[in-house]
């Protein structure tokens, strides 16, 4: 069971335009939301994470958007660049328990940027 | 510098040998993690330690071992049994004290059954 649902699959992007990303969970004990980002035969990196007390978490021309009663988040990237053209995971995990740490990914959305 | 180092980028494998994936981390990180990539797959989980000589099953288990014996290293072990090895091999770790925080990736291994 998909714990994490991420759309779309693939995005292509003009230079300069406006790329979202979207992600739905149903665990509400979830209480950190991550996003991820991933070059080509590198590993992932943090890009910007976001807690369900707030809304919106902005860093630079990357914003998480939070809907803690619709249980979604999403990733938008202002004048996108081609630089940004990478894969893109959204994630999430809940404070304690067994799973304590263990974060959930989505399936990953493979942007691309034209220039 | 500290981070986690892979080893090695890359690995070939012979049908029915069993090969060593080798993960260490100087972060001082509680928890370790291995992950298995597979295009459009996203990340999906093997293994995971929270603690020393301690480790549970991820989604993925099934064919693949590892061990704990410092906090420094956590070795996956992709067996024969593995009937579908060849992927891309990351393995993560994050400090478990003070909340939820960041997990830091190796550069991966990238295995191929030949």
């Amino acid at each position: 069971q998909q714990q994490v649902k991420q759309s779309p699959q693939s995005l292509i992007v003009q230079k300069g335009g406006i790329s979202i990303i979207n992600c739905a969970y149903e665990n509400t004990a979830f209480d950190y939301f991550p996003w991820y980002q991933q070059f080509p035969g590198k590993g992932p990196a943090l890009l910007i994470a976001i807690r369900p007390d707030v809304s919106e978490k902005k860093e630079g021309r990357f914003t998480i958007s939070f809907n803690k009663s619709a249980k979604q988040f999403s990733l938008h990237i202002m004048d996108s660049q081609p630089g940004d053209s990478a894969t893109y995971f959204c994630a999430a995990s809940n404070p304690g328990g067994s799973t304590l740490g263990r974060l959930y990914f989505g399936r990953g959305t493979q942007l691309t940027v034209w220039p | 510098d500290g981070g986690i180092t892979q080893s090695p980028k890359y690995l070939f494998r012979k049908e029915g040998q069993n090969v060593t994936l080798s993960c260490e981390q100087n972060l001082n990180h509680d928890a370790m993690y291995w992950y298995r990539q597979d295009p459009g797959q996203g990340l999906r989980l093997i293994y995971y330690s929270q603690i020393v000589n301690d480790f549970q099953k991820g989604d993925i288990a099934e064919g693949y071992s590892v061990s704990r014996e410092k906090k420094e290293s956590f070795p996956l072990t992709v067996t024969s049994a593995q009937k579908n090895p060849t992927a891309f091999y990351l393995c993560a770790s994050r400090p478990l004290a003070g909340g939820n925080t960041e997990a830091f990736f190796g550069q991966g291994t990238r295995l191929t059954v030949v």
